[in-house]
Formats: structure tokens, C-alpha cells, sequence
């Protein structure tokens, strides 16, 4: 069956530090993932987009890789400040579905 | 100025009465959807609406039914409400097509309480 898996135990780290957050996936064929973040009581909100062929994404401090052979994807938070603290989400777009699926997310607190 | 707004924000009812949920977009988007999140925050899309035409419908009840009066609206109803429809409800809307025109802009959410 199709599974996306990520890490429900909240992530702790101390401000400054890099957080990596990760997302495995089986039996699917993502055309794209996504990463998305979500604070309490909010909706989630988009960050980042890469594709199956793309190997590596960034934005700011936000660094995403995709690795189609280890079926994986990982989430890199850069000098993490107490205000990236949230739930991130990974989304996965399969093209058999014509929809996105999404991972129960990970929580990230980042201490200051 | 909400690019995907919903209404109301939180809804408490008792078991075995409908109610609606609206959503409004004004990003001049093609495509809106409607997810579930549960307790334990999966969040699980329910339906999907291109041009006001059903796309996706991923085994949801009966009691459900969506209605998309025009593309910039997609409205829930939920009929004899049980106490497993207790959630949180996004409704989201994409541009439609491919890569980053996926990328979704999801609502505040309604919190759904069925007593």
C-alpha cells in the first residue's frame, strides 16, 4: 500500500542550529513534492516545490533534496530561529492520482 | 484581501443535524478542494472541483456532498452529522495544470465539534 512516513515524535534543537526534518514514501511516483508548514489553528502554507528530476531546492535558509532511489525527501532549516517552530507537512503530487497526498507532518520546536 | 476564506470558524453541533461550511477564493484559481484533518492531523483530501465540475472524490460518505456554485466557491454540506465528523476542515484552491501551479493556498479551517 502507498505510505508516506515522517517522524511523529516532535524534532527539539536548540536556535542556531540546523534543523533536517525528513519524508519517506512507498509505492508511489511522485511527479513533485512539496513541503508546507503549518502553525496551530492555521491552515498549512506552501514553502517549497521540487520535482522528481530535480536533486536539490532552495530558499533562503531552507534547503530541500529529493533522492527518487531512496525514496526520500529531506527538509533542511538553516540558523534555526524560535519562529520556525511549526509543523511541516510533506506533500506528494502523483500524476496516477491527479492529487497530493500528505505526510502526518513533524513537528519542530526550536529553543532559544 | 484573504486569498481563502471559510465560514464559520468554528462549528459545535449535535449529533444527527446538517450543517454547511462555506469557502471562498479570490485568487482566480481553476481548481478548490476540500481535506479533512483529524485528531491525530492527517490531513486527508476529500474532494476536488475543477471549473465547478467534481475531479476527485476519495471515498467519502453519502452524507457529504459538495456544490460548487461557481469557480470561486466550493461549499460543504453535511447531512445527519455523526460524532467521527468531528475535525478540522481546510478548504484549499490551486491554479491547476502542472508543477507550481499545484501549489495550494489553504483556508484558515473549520472546526467542526459534533456533540
Amino acid at each position: 500500500s502507498q505510505k508516506i512516513e515522517q517522524n511523529s515524535e516532535a524534532l527539539n534543537i536548540q536556535e542556531g542550529k540546523t534543523a533536517t526534518l525528513t519524508c519517506n514514501y512507498t509505492n508511489y511516483s511522485p511527479a513533485y513534492l512539496q513541503w508546507y508548514r503549518q502553525d496551530p489553528g492555521r491552515g498549512p502554507v506552501f514553502l517549497l516545490l521540487i520535482r522528481e528530476n530535480e536533486k536539490e531546492k532552495r530558499k533562503e535558509r531552507l534547503k530541500v533534496t529529493f533522492d527518487t532511489t531512496l525514496k526520500q525527501s529531506l527538509f533542511h532549516i538553516t540558523a534555526s530561529q524560535p519562529a520556525d517552530s511549526a509543523t511541516y507537512l510533506c506533500a506528494l503530487y502523483n500524476n496516477a492520482g491527479n492529487m497530493l497526498t500528505f505526510g502526518g507532518g513533524t513537528r519542530l520546536m526550536v529553543k532559544p | 484581501d484573504t486569498a481563502v476564506s471559510q465560514t464559520p470558524k468554528y462549528l459545535v453541533t449535535q449529533m444527527g443535524n446538517d450543517k454547511s461550511i462555506k469557502c471562498e477564493q479570490n485568487l482566480g484559481h481553476d481548481t478548490m478542494y476540500w481535506y479533512k484533518q483529524d485528531s491525530k492531523k492527517f490531513l486527508k483530501i476529500m474532494f476536488s472541483y475543477n471549473n465547478k465540475e467534481l475531479i476527485i472524490n476519495e471515498t467519502v460518505p453519502n452524507r457529504f456532498s459538495p456544490k460548487s456554485p461557481d469557480k470561486a466557491h466550493l461549499n460543504l454540506h453535511i447531512n445527519s452529522l455523526e460524532l467521527g465528523d468531528s475535525a478540522v476542515y481546510f478548504c484549499a484552491s490551486s491554479q491547476g495544470g502542472s508543477g507550481n501551479q499545484e501549489t495550494q493556498y489553504f483556508g484558515p479551517g473549520t472546526r467542526l465539534l459534533v456533540l
